[in-house]
């Protein structure tokens, strides 16, 4: 089993939709979590932490399920600007060792 | 504000040539990651820098890559022979400490060795 595992997509997303994705992680005691962004040929860029309790940043909602090991992203009123490969990211040990998944890519439609 | 700089963006060589990268950090930030991009695998930490020293090289995929950071405005990332399966998108990323999460990365260096 993977560290960290993501469902690749793609999900196909009409503009203005909801959508969620979620991110598995296998080792329980990890410490901190992320979602990153990265555009076509593009570099990764941090999106948003996932804190304990949950996270929201405008449209974007993160959350995280330590009893199911479990991070999620949710996009509401999605935007064509949103398309994107969305990784999830965990650092186990708050140390420098980042686990990074191998991103779930969205597209939106117009 | 300069973010992360990475050169060449792209880099086209043949098979046994040396391949140098270039980075420059973020000013300020003491941590210094360079990753390697491909479809298959997907992001690698190959070496990490703290202040400068070299702390887990552990990522590195052989004897022909070998990084430097003589100081804390410069590191580079070189393959000596290059070999096709080295072909992949190079990243260098940089933060504030070394125990978060949040680094920001250049935009990549392409490499096609053929």
């Amino acid at each position: 089993r993977k560290e960290v595992e993501q469902d690749p997509g793609p999900f196909n997303v009409p503009e203005g939709a909801t959508v969620a994705f979620n991110c598995t992680y296998s080792n329980s005691a990890s410490q901190s979590f992320f979602w990153y962004r990265q555009d076509c040929r593009k570099e990764p860029k941090l999106l948003m932490s996932v804190y304990s309790s949950g996270n929201e940043d405008g449209r974007f909602t993160a959350q995280l399920n330590r009893a199911s090991q479990y991070i999620s992203l949710l996009i509401r009123d999605s935007k064509l600007s949103d398309s994107a490969t969305y990784l999830c990211v965990v650092n186990p040990d708050s140390n420098y060792q980042l686990i990074w998944g191998a991103g779930t890519k969205l597209i939106i439609k117009p | 504000d300069a973010g992360v700089i990475q050169s060449p963006r792209h880099e086209v060589t043949e098979m046994g040539q040396e391949v140098t990268l270039r980075c420059k950090p973020i000013s300020g930030h003491n941590s210094l990651f360079w990753y390697r991009q491909t479809m298959m695998r997907g992001l690698e930490l190959l070496i990490y820098f703290n202040n400068n020293v070299p702390i887990d090289d552990s990522g590195m995929p052989e004897d022909r890559f070998s990084a430097k950071m003589p100081n804390a405005s410069f590191s580079t990332l070189k393959i000596q022979p290059s070999e096709p399966r080295d072909s992949a998108v190079y990243f260098c990323a940089s933060s504030l400490g070394a125990g978060g999460g949040e680094l920001f990365f250049g935009e990549g260096s392409r490499l096609t060795v053929l």
